[in-house]
């Protein structure tokens, strides 16, 4: 069955201080992969995807994320990160198999002054 | 612009009330969804309808009810509210094809009391 695991439900950071929100998905035969954000009271705001090519990608905000297939992971890292960063964050992942997004049980992130 | 909008943000009903939520998308996409985002911020997939046909439907009670008049409006109609439909619901869009992310409405809080 098609699953996506975002092991951290948690994740506080201080300020300026580097994160990575981890995400793993069930099979990498053809995924598309998205990270999206929802601040508090808000609905979800897509961050970043990756449909094909580079496995890097770049999203909003200064964050970017890694597909890797061989541990079908796909995590989200920021360099530095702000106080307007703490909100919830939902891995997805789409299968060509079907229509509906799975989604993660999202990490909550609070950036701690 | 908002892209995908949804009525009312907030509603609050006594149990055994018969209640409707309604999504508009303007992006002139061919997919709509409803999740359900329970009070630990898991998102659970609900309907899903393309070009006004439903092809998601998900162990959801009989009392939830989708209804898609056109491409651009999903509406939600619950009959016999209960307490535990207390949740926040979203409204998504997206274009056809799987290589594509979602848009998401701001939600709507149900409160059934």
């Amino acid at each position: 069955a098609q699953s996506v695991t975002q092991l951290d439900s948690q994740v506080p950071v201080f300020e300026e201080a580097p994160v990575e929100l981890r995400c793993n998905y069930s099979s990498s035969v053809s995924v598309y992969l998205f990270w999206y954000v929802q601040y508090p009271n808000q609905g979800l705001q897509l961050l970043l995807k990756y449909l094909s090519g580079s496995t890097l990608v770049k999203g909003i905000n200064g964050f970017e994320a890694e597909f890797n297939k061989s541990q079908t992971s796909f995590h989200l890292r920021k360099p530095s990160v702000h106080i307007s960063d703490t909100a919830e964050y939902f891995c997805a992942v789409r299968w060509n198999t079907g229509n509906q997004f799975y989604f993660g049980t999202g990490t909550s992130l609070t950036v701690i002054p | 612009d908002t892209a995908v909008s949804q009525t009312p943000k907030y509603l609050v009903t006594q149990m055994g009330n018969d209640k409707s939520i309604k999504c508009e998308q303007n992006l002139g996409h061919d997919t709509m969804y409803w999740y359900k985002q329970d009070s630990k911020k898991f998102l659970k997939i609900m309907f899903s309808y393309n070009n006004k046909e439903l092809i998601i439907n998900e162990t959801v009670p009989n009392r939830f009810s989708p209804k898609s008049p056109d491409k651009a409006h999903l509406n939600l109609h619950i009959n016999s509210l209960e307490l535990g439909d207390s949740a926040v619901y979203f409204c998504a869009s997206s274009q056809g094809g799987f290589n594509t992310e979602a848009f998401f409405g701001q939600g709507t809080r149900l409160t059934v009391v």
